[in-house]
């Protein structure tokens, strides 16, 4: 089956450190994307990827770094320079050609710092 | 910034009645899609529509798009108490992959 697989579900942080959220598909889809959700809000563009080795910027990328070193694996590091990182963290993939195609989302990872 | 804003933020009807909810955005889009998502979980897609289609239907579900006002709605018709959930719409501006969503319509449907 195909899909999109976050891990883990739940993640806990103490100050300071850094953790990495993964987020691996099988759907050969060329981009991928990470978002932010914060309790009653929407979802907010962290970093978006389309090809291996490139990726670009959203809207709140402070205190976040991502890699793409292989089409299927886009790992979000939430670092300690990220200052209120308790949320949950979508990750989604689509296909890009002729306009694009339906995101497909894994169930997210909730993040909290204690 | 948020491509898409949404209205109303939280809409409450009764089981049987009509949902209405609103998407406008900033750019030139190839198409836009809504997306339900229950509490807690990941989002699902619902519907597509490009941009040279004005209305678009899927079972209860019936989408219109204006590219004039770079707005769209989706109407949920005769709604069940399973329909709440957060709806979302979604775009990408024309000549990029970004991919950004609104701000979300929380519908509550009482039994």
């Amino acid at each position: 089956d195909g899909g999109i697989t976050q891990s883990p579900k739940y993640l806990f942080r103490k100050e300071g450190q850094n953790v990495t959220l993964s987020c691996e598909q099988n759907l050969n889809h060329d981009a991928m994307y990470w978002y932010r959700q914060d309790p009653g809000q929407g979802l907010r563009l962290i970093y978006y990827s389309q090809i291996v080795n490139d990726f670009q910027k959203g809207d709140i990328a402070e205190g976040y770094s991502v890699s793409r070193e292989k089409k299927e694996s886009f790992p979000l590091t939430v670092t300690s320079a990220q200052k209120n990182p308790t949320a949950f963290y979508l990750c989604a993939s689509r296909l890009t050609g002729t306009g694009g195609t339906e995101a497909f989302f894994g169930q997210g990872t909730r993040l909290t710092v204690v | 910034s948020q491509q898409g804003e949404e209205d109303p933020q939280a809409l409450s009807i009764q089981e049987g009645e009509n949902a209405t909810m609103n998407c406008s955005y900033k750019t030139s889009i190839n198409n836009l899609q809504w997306y339900r998502q229950n509490s807690g979980r990941g989002l699902v897609h619902l519907i597509l529509i490009r941009s040279n289609e004005r209305e678009k239907h899927s079972g209860r579900l019936r989408v219109t798009l204006d590219t004039s006002k770079k707005s769209s709605s989706l109407l949920i018709t005769a709604s069940r108490a399973a329909d709440t959930a957060s709806y979302f719409c979604a775009t990408g501006p024309s000549g990029t992959y970004k991919y950004i969503f609104g701000t979300g319509t929380r519908l509550k449907v009482l039994a």
